[in-house]
């Protein structure tokens, strides 16, 4: 069965600490995707990844950054971890360019003190 | 940009009873639209999607309908049983923009025994 893997189930972080969320896939698929997932507000992308070393900022960019340096993994950072950034952060990769649906991870539930 | 708007957020229906969700979206230019489940603790899973050049899709107890003049999609579960409920989000994609995808604000759906 395909899977995206994130590598956290629930993290707890302080305030200003850099945090790694990561992102695995075994489907060799090109693009991968971050989504933050707020009540009400549904999911919002952060940033996407077409290709190795390539990254498209998404609607919510600010205060994230992204690594893909091999094609199977897809890193969010958060530079310096604020209290507004607590939230269930979801990844997600697809086939290709185009139009196709998403396999997402479980998520990571990320708590900022 | 997109913007996709979903209703209801919260759905109460009997076991058996239909369920209907619906969902507007802003850019004639997109032309796919998935459907995604998500239960609790997991990530959402796509459960049907449909592209522009088609008006309606079935799969067993769900089905979804386009409506491109008015610029809405909606899904439909026929039949519902106690495992339906979850949390539904639809989406919506356009040509050239790498899959990426812009999502509803999700409609919790309870299906009471």
């Amino acid at each position: 069965d395909v899977k995206v893997t994130q590598s956290s189930r629930y993290l707890v972080k302080r305030t200003g600490e850099k945090v790694f969320l990561e992102c695995v896939q075994d489907m060799d698929h090109e693009n991968m995707f971050w989504y933050r997932q707020d009540p009400g507000l549904g999911l919002r992308l952060i940033y996407f990844s077409y290709d190795v070393k390539m990254k498209e900022k998404g609607d919510i960019p600010e205060g994230y950054s992204v690594s893909r340096e091999k094609k199977e993994r897809f890193s969010l950072i958060l530079e310096s971890a604020s209290t507004n950034q607590t939230s269930m952060y979801l990844c997600a990769s697809s086939l290709t360019w185009g139009n196709y649906g998403y396999t997402f991870g479980s998520g990571t539930r990320l708590t900022v003190v | 940009g997109e913007n996709v708007e979903q209703h209801p957020s919260t759905l109460s229906v009997q076991e058996g009873d239909s369920a209907v969700i619906k969902c507007t979206y802003s850019d004639s230019a997109s032309n796919y639209f998935p459907w995604y489940k998500q239960e609790l603790g997991k990530g959402p899973q796509l459960i049907i999607d449909i592209r522009s050049n088609v008006g309606e899709k079935k799969d067993q107890r769900i089905a979804v309908t386009l409506n491109k003049t008015a610029k809405h999609f909606s899904l439909h579960i026929t039949e519902t049983q106690p495992e339906d409920s979850a949390v539904y989000f639809c989406a919506a994609s356009k040509r050239n923009q790498g899959g990426k995808l812009i999502f509803g604000q999700g409609t919790e759906l309870s299906v009471k025994p």
